[in-house]
């Protein structure tokens, strides 16, 4: 089967580090994406992770181990404008299988 | 500017009124699908199209049609809408299918009563 689980809703506060986890089971997968959406908005790319290991991109950083099907996103130094949905996406074949998000609210 | 427009952003319609949505994108892209999303849920979907002239369906086909007669266009046509199909829709393009990133249109928010 194919199945994207993440947590629904974190709240961390602003100049923070928060952890989003997700765990993925998917046929042919083909690589494991995050997506960052505002409410109401288009989804916008984050990050892709093929391999193994830690892929880092200034305040995000994101972490895959195919073995153990999972997968996190980092944020480091939180701004109140990271306050959105973060997608957990794994890539398939002719498809990606979007989780249902991560709530992010950072305050101050 | 590279993008994917989706037209329109907002739609009130009554059940059985056939609605075209569309969607074009300026990347010169292969790959484009049609994605629903509902509170809750990840985004669903619907129909993709791997080139001009195929299609494929997707998760939750029911009561939608597409075409691809280009390649920049693929339009979401619901032939009788109905309630359940209130919903957040989104099309999405990529330079091929596979692991590619998808650039998303702006989203079309229609709601069927």
């Amino acid at each position: 089967g194919q199945n994207i689980d993440q947590p629904t809703e974190m709240t961390a506060t602003e100049g923070a580090i928060v952890q989003i986890n997700c765990t993925y089971q998917t046929s042919g997968f083909n690589g494991l994406f995050w997506y960052q959406q505002h409410a109401g908005e288009a989804p916008t790319f984050l990050s892709y992770n093929v391999l193994d290991g830690l892929e880092e991109k200034g305040r995000f950083s994101s972490f895959l181990s195919r073995s153990k099907g999972y997968s996190y996103l980092l944020l480091k130094e939180l701004q109140m404008k990271d306050s959105a949905s973060y997608l957990c996406v794994g890539g398939g074949y002719n498809k990606l299988i979007f989780g249902a998000g991560t709530r992010l609210a950072v305050h101050p | 500017e590279a993008q994917v427009t989706q037209n329109p952003r907002y739609l009130i319609t009554v059940t059985g009124k056939k609605l075209t949505v569309t969607c074009s994108q300026n990347m010169n892209h292969e790959y484009m699908s049609w994605y629903r999303q509902d509170p809750g849920l990840g985004l669903r979907q619907i129909y993709y199209s791997m080139n001009v002239e195929v299609t494929d369906k997707g998760d939750v086909p029911e009561g939608y049609k597409v075409s691809r007669k280009e390649k920049r266009n693929f339009p979401l046509i619901l032939e009788s809408p109905s309630p359940n199909q209130t919903s957040l829709y989104f099309c999405a393009s990529s330079k091929r299918q596979g692991n590619y990133g998808y650039t998303f249109g702006s989203g079309t928010r229609l709601t069927v009563v």
